[in-house]
C-alpha cells in the first residue's frame, strides 16, 4: 500500500468546517483513499472513501485533487464529538478487504468550544 | 449494526502465562483482523484471517499465535506473555472492501 503523510495534530473551532489534509504521492491507479477517525478508548470508524471524484456522505466530505496526489477530508460544521485521531489510507479496493489495512498515524483533531 | 465484540476491556496477566483474546462478530463476514495499538507506533497489524481455519500473518506476527475455528470468532494467543505485549488489543472484522472495516472496542492488556 501506498504510504501517506499527515499532520500530527490540528485544532478546529466549534461549529467551524474542519479541512484535513493527506498527501499520497505514490498512489497507484487502482488504489482508494479511506478515512477513518478513532475516538479515544474506542476502535477505528469508517467515515469516507474515494478514488477520484469527490464524494459526500452524511459525516464528511472528501475532496480528491485531479492528480490524485493528495486529499482533504473536510467535516462541515465540527463538534466537540468529533475529536479524535483521523486515518488517511490507501489501499486497493480487494473486493473482501481480507490483506488489512496499513494505518499510519493519523491526525489527532481537536475541536476547541 | 454489526458488532464486533471483545470478550474483556481490560485484562492484567503475569509473565509467562498463556493468554487468550477473544473476538466474535455477528454479521458473518468472512475476513478478521488482530492489531495491536500503542502510543507512537499508531495501530499495527498482527493476524489476520479470511476464512475459518486459515490464517496469515501481519506485519509483526512474532510471540502470538490465532485460531478460527468459528467464522464468527477469532482468537488471539499470547503463548508466554511477556512484558512487551503490553498494549491495547483491537479486533476487527471486514465483509466487502476497505470500507468495511468494524472495530471492537479493545482490550487493555498488562503483562505484570
Amino acid at each position: 500500500d501506498a504510504k501517506t503523510t499527515q499532520p500530527p495534530s490540528m485544532d478546529c473551532a466549534e461549529g467551524r468546517a474542519a479541512n484535513l489534509p493527506c498527501n499520497h504521492s505514490t498512489i497507484s491507479g487502482n488504489e482508494y483513499v479511506y478515512w477513518y477517525r478513532q475516538i479515544h478508548s474506542q476502535g477505528p470508524q469508517y467515515i469516507i472513501h474515494g478514488l477520484k471524484n469527490n464524494e459526500t456522505n452524511e459525516m464528511a466530505s472528501l475532496i480528491i485533487t485531479e492528480d490524485r496526489k493528495s486529499s482533504t477530508l473536510i467535516l462541515p460544521h465540527a463538534t466537540l464529538r468529533d475529536t479524535a485521531v483521523y486515518y488517511c489510507i490507501v489501499a486497493a479496493y480487494s473486493g473482501g478487504g481480507a490483506d488489512g489495512l496499513t494505518f499510519g498515524k493519523g491526525t489527532h483533531l481537536i475541536i476547541q468550544p | 449494526d454489526v458488532k464486533v465484540t471483545q470478550s474483556s476491556r481490560y485484562l492484567v496477566k503475569r509473565t509467562g502465562e498463556k493468554v487468550f483474546l477473544e473476538c466474535v462478530q455477528d454479521m458473518d463476514h468472512e475476513n478478521m483482523f488482530w492489531y495491536r495499538q500503542d502510543p507512537g507506533l499508531g495501530l499495527r497489524l498482527i493476524y489476520f484471517s479470511y476464512d475459518v481455519k486459515m490464517k496469515e500473518k501481519g506485519d509483526i506476527p512474532e510471540g502470538y499465535s490465532v485460531s478460527r475455528e468459528k467464522k464468527e470468532r477469532f482468537s488471539l494467543i499470547l503463548e508466554s506473555a511477556s512484558t512487551n505485549q503490553t498494549s491495547m488489543y483491537l479486533c476487527a472484522s471486514s465483509f466487502q472492501g476497505a470500507e468495511g472495516y468494524t472495530f471492537g472496542s479493545g482490550t487493555r492488556l498488562t503483562v505484570v
